[in-house]
């Protein structure tokens, strides 16, 4: 049990879809992640939140809507996405922001885009 | 460009000794970081390192040397349950983490 959950864990969805992401870290962290990682990849990090600020966020495609209500949950609201966008997007958290800290996964959602 | 480098894939078998080897090119270095994810499953932390040298931890051990921009993974013992992917990422300069794309190792009996 690593304490980051995330729902749903399989999505399948079509282009003209809108579905969300969910995130919930139980750990009393900081910063919270979206990753994508698609097979064979490194893992891409989309957003980063911090205290729910969002600081980062790496040229992801507009279709992709990060919101963090509060510093343990976050969310990702897909909308009219590619038949690329087909990976796992995995939910991390981490005590402080910046790459020292050990960042604690959530098991991911495995999405399909048809 | 900042680039992690590791095999694509290793094979072993149960009880051996398995090396994962993790090269890096990136501007600065702030730490070095070691993964585990099994299939379907939350990337886990299996070990930090800062500074050169080997740290132990149980049947997994860690090396790293700056200087060679190398680190690399020691899984000793094999056990079936450690058919999984490795992941190695290092932190730069800028304290970003760059991810390698992971050594999924394949545990034969």
């Amino acid at each position: 049990e690593t304490g980051v959950t995330q729902t749903p864990r399989h999505l399948v969805m079509g282009m003209t879809n809108k579905k969300s992401l969910k995130c919930e870290q139980h750990l009393g962290h900081n910063a919270m992640y979206w990753y994508k990682q698609s097979a064979k990849k490194p893992l891409e990090l989309m957003f980063v939140y911090n205290f729910k600020e969002q600081t980062e966020n790496n040229s992801v495609p507009s279709r992709f809507s990060p919101e963090c209500p509060n510093s343990s949950h976050l969310f990702l609201h897909l909308h009219t996405l590619q038949p690329e966008d087909s990976a796992l997007y995995l939910c991390a958290s981490s005590q402080e922001l910046g790459g020292t800290d050990t960042q604690y996964f959530g098991p991911g959602t495995r999405l399909t885009v048809l | 460009g900042q680039n992690i480098d590791q095999p694509t894939e290793m094979t072993a078998t149960e009880g051996a000794i398995v090396q994962i080897n993790c090269t890096y090119q990136t501007s600065g270095f702030n730490g070095l970081f070691w993964y585990q994810q099994h299939a379907g499953e939350a990337p886990t932390f299996l070990s930090y390192n800062v500074l050169d040298g080997l740290e132990e931890k149980g049947r997994f051990s860690s090396f790293l040397s700056r200087s060679k921009g190398y680190s690399y993974l020691l899984l000793k013992e094999l056990q079936m349950k450690d058919s999984a992917s490795y992941l190695c990422a290092v932190t730069d300069s800028n304290y970003q983490l760059i991810w390698g794309a992971g050594t999924k190792l394949i545990i034969k009996p």
